[in-house]
């Protein structure tokens, strides 16, 4: 069965500083993978997609992910911090032949500090 | 900018009572999924709908909670009675091809 591993619940960074959270999933093929962010009080906002192709994708508010069959990871970075960056971070991967289910990560709450 | 609606967006309500909350996906998606979220259950999928027909419904608990997509551009999730473990913000998403677009949520208070 596909699962979703968020291994860093928690994530403290300075404004400004780089930031890379972790993602981990488990699933037989090359999967869909996506990676939300849910600000308080907010729904969740689709961040960026990987279906095929290029293994780097690029999202809004200036993130990136990149694709790593050989580990089964699908990392967010982005390389300078803001503090609206503060957020709830959910990596998630599509589940075949169900109707476009995600199977959900945790989560990883990002605080930044001034 | 087309968007997922939700209605209410906040709900008080006493224990037994019946709850109901709508949305409104975006025009020409297929998809139409509930969540709840809980601090201590995280983000749980309730049931989903491919072209208004339900897809999976395990997520519910089966004697309280019912969902249904009376046409396109309405879907609605129940709780009757409702009970304080009921206590969450509910999402509605709609979506094409796994991508999903939430809704900003409904937050229920049984008391």
């Amino acid at each position: 069965a596909q699962s979703v591993t968020q291994p860093d619940i928690h994530i403290t960074v300075s404004e400004g500083a780089s930031l890379e959270l972790r993602c981990n999933y488990s699933y037989g093929a090359t999967p869909y993978l996506f990676w939300y962010v849910q600000s308080p009080g907010q729904g969740l906002q689709l961040l960026l997609k990987y279906f095929s192709g290029d293994t780097l994708v690029q999202g809004i508010k200036g993130f990136e992910a990149e694709f790593k069959r050989s580990q089964s990871s699908f990392n967010l970075r982005k390389p300078s911090v803001h503090w609206s960056d503060a957020a709830e971070y959910f990596c998630a991967v599509g589940v075949p032949n169900q109707g476009g289910k995600l199977i959900f990560g945790q989560g990883t709450e990002l605080s930044v500090k001034p | 900018d087309a968007r997922v609606t939700q209605t209410p967006r906040h709900k008080v309500t006493e224990m037994g009572q019946e709850v109901t909350m709508r949305c409104q996906p975006i025009l020409g998606h297929n998809t139409v999924f509930w969540y709840r979220q809980t601090m201590m259950q995280g983000l749980e999928l309730l049931a989903y709908f491919r072209n208004r027909a339900p897809l999976d419904d395990s997520g519910m608990p089966k004697d309280r909670f019912s969902a249904e997509m009376p046409d396109a551009t309405l879907a609605t999730l129940k709780i009757q009675p409702s009970e304080p473990r009921d206590s969450a913000v509910y999402f509605c998403a709609s979506g094409r091809d796994y991508e999903q677009y939430f809704g900003p949520g409904t937050r229920l208070t049984v008391t």
